[in-house]
C-alpha cells in the first residue's frame, strides 16, 4: 500500500464549478502538506503549503488538512479553464528535505 | 524567485549510450533531487543529495548514478541507456533552514528523454 493515495481522476468540470481534490496518507509523522500544479509538459510548481492541521486560503484556492483522519484536500472555487492541469499532493516529515508525492489528479475545466 | 534549470528539454539517445542530465539551481539550496515521471506511476525518486558530494538512493536508483561536485549543480547519469529509461526527468531543490524545513521543492522544467 502506498504511503500517499490520491484520488486518481481524471476530473472534468464546467467553468465556475467548485473542485475538490483529495489525498489520504498513512504516515502519522507527516507535518508539512503541499499541493503542486503541473501544466502539460512543464515541471510541477508549488501552489499551496500548510503546516499541521487546519485551513489555508489563497485567492480561489483553499488547502485543508485533517491530521486526525490523515486526509488533505484542495478546493478550487470559481474554477477557470486556466486551472486545467495535473494536481499533485505531497507531504513530508519536515527534517530531511524529502517529500512523498501522490500520483496526481488531472483536472480539465471546460469553458 | 527560485530558478531551477535543466540542460535539455528534449533528448534522444540510443541504447547503450552514456547520458548526462544536468540541473542547476540559483538559490543556494542544500537539497537536490532527481525524479522520473511516467503515466500511471507518478513521480518516483531516483536519487537525492543533502550536500556537496553527498548522495542517497531514492526509490528507483538502479541504472542511474549522480554527481554533486558543487552546491548548485546536480547531475544524473545513465551509464548505459536502455529503452525502459525513456521518461520525463525532473530535477528539484529545497532549502533546509536550521532545525526546521518546509521541504517545499522547486522543480525544473523537465527533460523528456527518449531512448531508441
Amino acid at each position: 500500500q502506498k504511503e500517499v493515495e490520491q484520488d486518481p481522476g481524471p476530473l472534468s468540470v464546467p467553468e465556475g464549478a467548485i473542485v475538490s481534490l483529495n489525498c489520504t496518507y498513512s504516515n502519522s509523522a507527516f507535518q508539512y502538506f503541499m499541493w503542486y500544479r503541473q501544466y502539460s509538459r512543464k515541471g510541477p510548481e508549488l501552489l499551496m503549503y500548510t503546516y499541521s492541521s487546519g485551513n489555508k486560503e489563497d485567492g480561489r484556492f483553499t488547502a485543508q488538512v485533517d491530521k486526525s483522519s490523515k486526509y488533505i484536500s484542495l478546493f478550487i472555487r470559481d474554477s477557470q479553464p486556466s486551472d486545467s492541469a495535473t494536481y499533485l499532493c505531497a507531504m513530508s516529515v519536515g527534517n530531511a528535505g524529502k517529500s512523498t508525492f501522490g500520483d496526481g489528479t488531472t483536472l480539465t475545466v471546460k469553458p | 524567485d527560485v530558478k531551477v534549470t535543466q540542460s535539455s528539454r528534449y533528448l534522444v539517445k540510443r541504447t547503450g549510450e552514456k547520458v548526462f542530465l544536468e540541473c542547476v539551481q540559483d538559490m543556494d539550496h542544500e537539497n537536490m533531487f532527481w525524479y522520473r515521471q511516467d503515466p500511471g506511476l507518478g513521480l518516483r525518486l531516483i536519487y537525492f543529495s543533502y550536500d556537496v558530494k553527498m548522495k542517497e538512493k531514492g526509490d528507483i536508483p538502479e541504472g542511474y548514478s549522480v554527481s554533486r561536485e558543487k552546491k548548485e549543480r546536480f547531475s544524473l547519469i545513465l551509464e548505459s541507456a536502455s529503452t525502459n529509461q525513456t521518461s520525463m526527468y525532473l530535477c528539484a531543490s529545497s532549502l533546509t533552514s536550521g532545525t526546521s524545513s518546509t521541504d517545499t521543492q522547486y522543480f525544473g522544467p523537465g527533460t523528456r528523454l527518449t531512448v531508441l
